[in-house]
């Protein structure tokens, strides 16, 4: 089965400092990788994805994402933090194989991100 | 906005009681989802229907239980309400496994 961890559950950052948010997998099959957004009283909104193909993946607002599969981890970053970015962020897997399943999607504990003047 | 769209956005009711959640998916996506975001739990999957048909479980309750109907929307209906069913509920429309689109929630509370 597979499982996602996210360390800290609380990332504290200054407005303009580099944004860190960690996330490591375990799966038996290649995986599918997210990282989700929660803005407060709202939905989940995807920030990136890797699915195949190159390995650090851009996504929106300016964060990105590393796959590396001998550290089985996708973590998040962005070079400058805003205000803007304070929410929580998830982790996520999907392993399933393909066909018209789909597969179901597995989400770390998330990290909540402050972002200080 | 995703475009998934889900009713209503609150619900207050009381222990023991039943109430059914309901969710329209992005056009054309024929798969949907249903998580259960709780503090203690975090999100969880609780099933997916394809097309009309269910096609995977998670851990979803015995008193929860899900359709998906022949023009796409799905309802979940949780009865015998405990204190511990509230939560924030989720439903995801998705077209291939690349990526689950999430609805807003509906938030429930069970006084």
């Amino acid at each position: 089965a597979q499982s996602v961890t996210q360390l800290g559950s609380h990332v504290s950052v200054s407005e303009g400092a580099l944004v860190l948010l960690r996330c490591n997998y375990s799966s038996s099959v290649p995986p599918y990788l997210f990282w989700y957004v929660q803005y407060p009283n709202q939905g989940l909104q995807l920030l990136l994805k890797y699915t195949t193909g190159a390995t650090l993946v851009k996504g929106i607002n300016g964060f990105e994402a590393e796959f590396k599969k001998s550290e089985t981890s996708f973590h998040l970053t962005k070079p400058s933090a805003h205000m803007s970015d304070a929410a929580e962020y998830f982790c996520a897997v999907n392993t399933n194989a393909g066909g018209t399943s789909y597969g179901k999607l597995t989400f770390g504990q998330g990290t909540i991100l402050t972002v200080h003047p | 906005d995703s475009g998934v769209t889900q009713t209503p956005k609150h619900l207050i009711t009381a222990t023991g009681q039943r109430v059914t959640l309901r969710c329209s998916p992005r056009s054309g996506d024929l798969s949907v989802y249903w998580y259960q975001q709780s503090l203690d739990q975090g999100l969880q999957f609780l099933i997916q229907y394809y097309n009309g048909e269910e096609r995977a479980k998670g851990n979803i309750l015995e008193r929860f239980s899900a359709q998906q109907f022949p023009d796409l929307h799905s309802e979940l209906n949780l009865s015998s309400l405990e204190l511990g069913d509230s939560a924030l509920y989720f439903c995801a429309s998705s077209a291939s496994r690349d990526t689950q689109y999430f609805g807003p929630g509906t938030r429930l509370t069970v006084l």
